[in-house]
């Protein structure tokens, strides 16, 4: 059985820096075609997405975002790690990982994780 | 603004049928045949519905079908059951850019 797990803070400051774990088991990233990518969603509003970080180390980030954006992974402890720096009030959001099987639906999400509300408040 | 557009909502009776379109650009939705669709009833995780454009996991119910024409996509829901009541949303790789985008999403109301 596959599963996904977010974890980090709940609350962070305006200008720090975010840093989530995805925590994950029934699959591993040093298999090839295994990708995991992170999107969010604000309350009420649309799915964003985020980055990906793929089993050959490749990574991807949103065009907007990349400048805030790190990806990475420990394959040792099936976790992937995102950080955003500079947070901001607008980045509140829940925050989902989700696994991509390239050989299945390259570019689709087929498990998602259960999310993680962030709140960014001074 | 969201990447690709849907229509904010829809709705219909139990046993009819809806579709819900996904209109992007040549540069996605029209440019590959990667278009994903999501159901996310309140509170929970999207979970995947159809995959590259018409594909369906498996455990989805065959009522969901999706297809493409252009720059639009479409997702039907046939036979609609009240638990069908949900926001969907589409996504396509887009070329060039962010890996992939995704609509405003579409609440579906069951009346």
């Amino acid at each position: 059985q596959v599963t996904l797990r977010e974890s980090g803070p709940a609350l962070v400051k305006p200008t720090q820096t975010l840093t989530l774990t995805c925590t994950f088991s029934g699959f591993s990233l040093s298999t090839t075609g295994m990708c995991v990518s992170w999107i969010r969603q604000p309350p009420g509003k649309a799915l964003e997405w985020l980055a990906r970080i793929d089993w050959d180390d490749d990574k991807y980030y949103s065009t907007s975002l990349k400048t805030r954006l790190t990806i990475s992974k420990d394959t040792s402890k099936n976790q992937v790690v995102l950080t955003m720096t500079n947070m901001d009030p607008v980045d509140t959001a829940t925050y989902y990982c989700a696994r991509v099987v390239v050989g299945a639906s390259r570019y689709a999400f087929d498990i998602w994780g259960q999310g993680t509300m962030v709140t960014v408040s001074s | 603004q969201s990447a690709l557009t849907q229509p904010a909502s829809v709705s219909g009776s139990p046993g009819q049928s809806i579709t819900i379109s996904c209109t992007g650009t040549s540069s996605d939705v029209g440019g590959y045949n990667y278009v994903s669709w999501y159901q996310q009833h309140p509170g929970k995780a999207p979970k995947l519905m159809i995959y590259e454009v018409s594909n369906r996991p498996s455990g989805v119910s065959n009522r969901f079908s999706g297809s493409k024409s252009g720059n639009t996509a479409s997702l039907t829901i046939s036979g609609l059951q009240a638990e069908d009541e949900a926001d969907y949303y589409c996504s396509s790789y887009r070329s060039s850019s962010t890996l992939v985008v995704f609509g405003g999403g579409t609440k579906l109301t069951v009346l």
